[in-house]
């Protein structure tokens, strides 16, 4: 049962414009969300987060929403900048469990020149 | 700062055998996770040990064992390796008190299993 899906595994965007990565949820337990970035021959790096407790939140080119009625979250990236092409992973994790993380499948965002 | 270290980075292994991994958490962080990453797939948590003791496990056999040490550094275990075993294999360190959602990674060890 994936409990942190992202449907869409690949992605590709143009230099300058915005790249919105989607993930969606089905455990309402979770109360805290995190997109990490991957680079191959890498770990993922811890990227933005969002508790449940807000719908925004926002860290320079990169923005997350959450819309917990309908369990869903995005990422925004704007600009995109060809360095951000890599594999995205959002995940969830909840109060109680803290850094237990659940992570969806992974989206690979390609920026293109 | 060191952040999270692994090693080894690769590792090749018999069905059968059994490996050791290991893991230095970030300076700081005295809560370590493992995570397993299978190919086309998101890391899935195997277990996370703080003050020594294993506090959280995943849907893992008992095949996966760990150990946590007094400086905080990590090994995993696995018994009898499966085909099916071979993966990335992730370690992440966290905030003291399991207070800190994020966890922050190493680079991983590639384990293939023939």
């Amino acid at each position: 049962d994936q409990q942190v899906k992202q449907n869409s595994p690949s992605l590709s965007v143009q230099e300058g414009r915005i790249s919105i990565l989607n993930c969606d949820y089905t455990n309402s337990m979770f109360d805290y969300f995190l997109w990490y970035k991957k680079y191959p021959a890498e770990g993922p790096t811890f990227l933005i987060s969002i508790s449940s407790i807000k719908d925004k939140n926002e860290d320079g080119r990169f923005t997350v929403f959450l819309n917990k009625s309908a369990k869903h979250l995005s990422l925004h990236i704007v600009p995109s900048q060809p360095g951000d092409s890599a594999v995205y992973f959002c995940a969830a994790s909840n109060t109680g469990t803290a850094s237990k993380l659940t992570f969806g499948t992974g989206t690979r965002l390609q920026v293109t020149l | 700062d060191a952040g999270v270290t692994q090693s080894p980075t690769h590792l090749i292994k018999t069905r059968g055998q059994q490996v050791t991994l290991r893991c230095s958490p970030k300076s700081g962080h005295d809560t370590v996770s493992w995570y397993q990453q299978a190919l086309g797939q998101g890391p899935q948590f195997i277990f996370q040990y703080y003050e020594e003791e294993e506090r959280q496990r995943g849907n893992f056999p008992d095949r996966f064992s760990g150990h946590q040490f007094p400086n905080y550094s990590s090994e995993l275990n696995v018994n009898a390796l499966l085909l099916g075993d071979s993966a990335l294999y992730l370690c992440a360190s966290s905030l003291p008190n399991m207070l800190g959602h994020e966890a922050f990674f190493g680079q991983g060890t590639r384990l293939t299993v023939v």
